[in-house]
């Protein structure tokens, strides 16, 4: 069963540092998102992704964060200069069609901030 | 402003018993209400959903209902197993978004 994949898993950073999140889509998936969750907390949406640009995205999303999709596969989360409470849990998903088909999520990667 | 509120927070049920998670959400015109199964340390994982134009769906164990009058949808597990036992969200899909906007969760416990 294809499932979206991301990379890394777990990764520490020191306050003010870029940090590069990846993700691969299903493959024939054509809206992909970044959602965020705070250790206990609920699932936060953070940006859309469709047609090679930015369809929407939320108050958390400020300049510090960023999305590309340099590839046919590849979607990537930047931060520029990391702040503690960003710290979280970072869940890639895509979705075939929009206009509430199932939101298929991958494992995440966990963002550590010191 | 968008928003989707999840009773009760936390949910301890017997082996075999029933489970009822309840969502209410703000935007009338929203058409979409999946729900998402999310064991320790994993992705959320879809279980259910339901849409604008339906009352009530089931699957198995696993059931929701929709009030649009009311503005609220629920979850409904029966015969809970031990398996059960993870945290459930709700989440809506606004009129106009592609985003879903997550309720805070429930932490069910099965008791076995």
């Amino acid at each position: 069963e294809p499932e979206v994949t991301q990379t890394p898993s777990h990764q520490v950073t020191q306050m003010g540092q870029e940090v590069i999140l990846r993700c691969v889509p299903i493959s024939n998936h054509l809206y992909f998102y970044w959602y965020r969750q705070i250790l206990g907390q609920k699932v936060e949406f953070l940006v859309s992704f469709y047609n090679n640009e930015i369809s929407e995205k939320s108050e958390i999303f400020d300049d510090q964060f960023s999305v590309e999709r340099p590839d046919g596969s590849n979607f990537t989360l930047k931060i520029r200069s990391t702040k503690l409470e960003d710290s979280a849990m970072y869940f890639c998903a895509s979705q075939r069609d929009v206009g509430g088909g199932e939101l298929f999520f991958g494992e995440g990667s966990r963002l550590t901030v010191l | 402003g968008e928003n989707v509120e999840q009773h009760p927070s936390t949910l301890s049920v017997q082996e075999g018993d029933s489970a009822v998670i309840k969502c209410t959400y703000s935007d009338s015109a929203s058409n979409y209400f999946p729900w998402y199964k999310q064991e320790l340390g994993k992705r959320p994982q879809l279980i259910i959903d339901i849409r604008s134009n339906v009352g009530e769906k089931k699957d198995q164990r696993i059931a929701v209902t929709l009030n649009k009058t009311a503005k609220h949808f629920s979850l409904h597990i029966t015969e809970t197993q031990p398996e059960d036992s993870a945290v459930y969200f709700c989440a809506a899909k606004f009129e106009g978004n592609e985003k879903l906007t997550f309720g805070t969760g429930t932490r069910l416990t099965i008791i076995p």
